[in-house]
């Protein structure tokens, strides 16, 4: 059965900073899905990475997938207060597809 | 495609009515999922279909609790009776899976059910 870490799970950092959010998965995955809550609202679909190596980049964020270590990263750059935020990665496993999805890293950026 | 549509978007309701939460799917996907998210529980897949079938639905909590897909573009999830700590938001997902879908879900507003 996959299963889907994140940490931290809970984030402040300043405006301006770099951080990264890290996503670790216990059984191959195919593909990893990075998701952004807002309070209150529902769940928006940031990036899907494919495949191993795959760096997806968006404004601000980057996300990247190693297979071999079983780790997505989502980095953050410069931080602006709109990117507050819960953050989500998921895994599937085989063709299904179920996602598993991590508890989530609520961001605060402080100004 | 106007996204997957959910209604309705809040609810209140007294322990012990029966309670029905609807999804329409964006057209053409062929999986529809139904999650649960509390802050203690955080987010919790109930059931999924694909092509209108029930494929596992493991995360039900209780046979209070039953899901159908009777056509591509429709959905619901019963509570029957409902209790107080059914209380959380209900969200309903499709996907288009296969080799003309990269598998991303997309998520509805949300219901957000309070049972009294």
């Amino acid at each position: 059965e996959l299963k889907v870490e994140q940490n931290p799970l809970f984030l402040s950092m300043q405006e301006g900073k770099n951080y990264t959010i890290y996503c670790n998965y216990s059984t191959t995955s195919d593909r990893l899905y990075w998701y952004r809550q807002d309070p209150g609202k529902s769940l928006e679909s940031l990036f899907v990475l494919l495949s191993n190596g795959a760096v997806k980049q968006e404004g601000r964020l980057m996300a990247s997938l190693d297979t071999k270590a079983r780790l997505s990263t989502l980095h953050i750059t410069a931080a602006v207060h709109d990117l507050s935020a819960t953050y989500f990665c998921a895994g599937n496993t085989g063709t299904a597809s179920k996602l598993t999805f991590g508890t989530g890293t609520r961001l605060q950026v402080t100004l | 495609d106007a996204g997957v549509i959910q209604s309705p978007r809040h609810e209140v309701t007294e322990m012990g009515q029966e309670v029905t939460l609807r999804c329409k799917p964006i057209s053409g996907h062929d999986y529809l999922f139904w999650y649960r998210q509390t802050m203690m529980r955080g987010l919790e897949l109930l059931i999924y279909f694909n092509n209108n079938v029930p494929i596992d639905d493991s995360g039900m909590p209780e046979d209070r609790f039953s899901a159908k897909m009777p056509n591509a573009s429709f959905s619901t999830l019963k509570i029957q009776p409902s209790e107080p700590r059914d209380s959380a938001v209900y969200f309903c997902a499709s996907s288009l899976a296969g080799t003309s879908g990269n598998g991303i879900q997309y998520f509805g507003a949300g219901t957000r059910l309070s049972v009294l």
